[in-house]
């Protein structure tokens, strides 16, 4: 099994759409988990935080389901300026190089769509 | 202004060179990283420092080698032991709270091997 694993898509939306990303994880131990966008040749950038009770930002809601090992990313009235890369990101705590190191998917790709 | 800078943007390298990516941060956090991306591929760790004078191998290592004499400064030399070391390569840092490992990316140098 991957340790992250993401539906590559593309999901390819209208704007004002409702979309959501799944990601899966490996390690039950894991603490940590977040989401990043990452825009076409660009750095990744933090988008938020994962918390066990649910998180809410503006259009974008993130659930974790520990049982499960499974996080989502909701992103409600899609612009376009949402259009990029999401990457789903988990601390790996029994990892080789201790408790600092991050796992990343390979991320979901977002076209939103005039 | 606070973050994490890399230079160059864009690197060229004859096959059978030694190059060095430069990674400063003015945020004071102890932590940083050094990953490659591939196209279409998930971030990988190649070394990680999580504090001055102390580094590890992350799990692509071979063919890199860094260094840590500094807190703000975590140079990464890419040398022709890398057998395939065109690739996207990102610098990032984490601060050093408890239980949160998130991690703030520069912009990245663009390597190609000629």
């Amino acid at each position: 099994r991957k340790e992250v694993e993401q539906d590559p898509g593309p999901f390819n939306v209208p704007e004002g759409a409702t979309v959501a990303f799944n990601c899966t994880y490996s390690n039950s131990a894991s603490q940590s988990f977040f989401w990043y966008r990452q825009d076409c040749r660009k750095e990744p950038k933090l988008l938020m935080s994962v918390y066990s009770s649910g998180n809410e930002d503006g259009r974008f809601t993130a659930q974790l389901n520990r049982a499960s090992q499974y996080i989502s990313l909701l992103i409600r009235d899609s612009k376009l300026s949402d259009s990029a890369t999401y990457l789903c990101v988990v601390n790996m705590v029994n990892s080789g190089a201790g408790s600092y190191q991050l796992t990343f998917g390979k991320g979901t790709k977002l076209s939103v769509i005039p | 202004d606070g973050g994490i800078t890399q230079s160059p943007k864009y690197l060229f390298r004859k096959e059978g060179q030694n190059v060095t990516l430069s990674c400063e941060q003015n945020l004071n956090h102890d932590a940083m990283y050094w990953y490659r991306q591939d196209p279409g591929q998930g971030l990988r760790l190649i070394y990680y420092s999580q504090i001055v004078n102390d580094f590890q191998k992350g799990d692509i290592a071979e063919g890199y080698s860094v260094s840590r004499e500094k807190k703000e400064s975590f140079p990464l030399t890419v040398t022709s032991a890398q057998k395939n070391p065109t690739a996207f390569y990102l610098c990032a840092s984490s601060p050093p709270r408890q239980g949160i490992y998130e991690q703030f990316f520069g912009p990245g140098t663009r390597l190609t091997v000629l």
